[in-house]
């Protein structure tokens, strides 16, 4: 079992900050990483799937890298919304082809 | 839109009961997972099939079975239920197997065994 580690657990912050969380994965054997966010009484959803080192990806106000020689992604949003209020879940994929999801950064953004 | 859906939202159980959980999903995706999510743990894989009547154990399968009769279809099989089996549980589904395919996750079933 991949040991996939996610800081901090929990975030507050205000309406128009901007914050970052970060995943740390096993650098050997990776082959890519996800995010997904949970807001709460929903499904899961997909956010990105990074393979490649030095990957950047964006979606809106939310953007993430990728170092796969460390074994690191962060995963930034810019000017929290009351809406971005979830759960951020990463998980890497390695030789096998399911996910090892950690224990996510759980986001409230307050007014 | 892909959709996953699951039998239920809320379950109660007893112990000893003979429990299934039942995931549908209408894209003709031919992987198909269930996890269970528990507090200060994340989601973790109990079962995943590839095809029908194919079965590989996650990290937990310990407790359970899984059973794949129609692409579309995986349940979740409790033999006998047990309280540390009181949990959130989701299934998901992804198009094949590469390991960049995204995962489509159900509502989950929230299962409490008395």
């Amino acid at each position: 079992i991949l040991n996939v580690e996610q800081s901090p657990q929990s975030l507050h912050v205000q309406e128009g900050d901007s914050t970052n969380f970060t995943c740390s994965f096993p650098s050997s054997n990776f082959y890519a990483l996800h995010w997904y966010r949970w807001e709460t009484a929903k499904s899961p959803e997909a956010l990105f799937v990074m393979t490649l080192n030095g990957d950047e990806k964006k979606k809106g106000r939310i953007s993430a890298t990728l170092n796969t020689k460390e074994g690191y992604s962060y995963l930034y949003i810019k000017g929290s919304q009351p809406e971005d209020s979830a759960t951020y879940l990463c998980a890497p994929s390695g030789t096998a082809s399911k996910l090892t999801f950690g224990t996510g950064t759980r986001l409230q953004v307050t007014l | 839109d892909v959709k996953v859906t699951q039998s239920s939202r809320y379950l109660v159980k007893r112990t000893g009961e003979k429990v299934f959980l039942e995931c549908v999903q209408d894209m003709d995706h031919e992987n198909m997972f269930w996890y269970r999510q528990d507090p200060g743990l994340g989601l973790r894989l109990i079962y995943f099939s590839y095809d029908v009547k194919m079965k590989e154990k996650g990290d937990i399968p310990e407790g359970y079975s899984v059973s794949r009769e129609k692409k579309e279809r995986f349940s979740l099989i409790l033999e006998s239920a047990s309280t540390n089996q009181t949990s959130m549980y989701l299934c998901a589904s992804s198009v094949t197997r590469f390991r960049t395919d995204t995962q489509y996750f159900g509502p989950g079933t929230r299962l409490t065994v008395l």
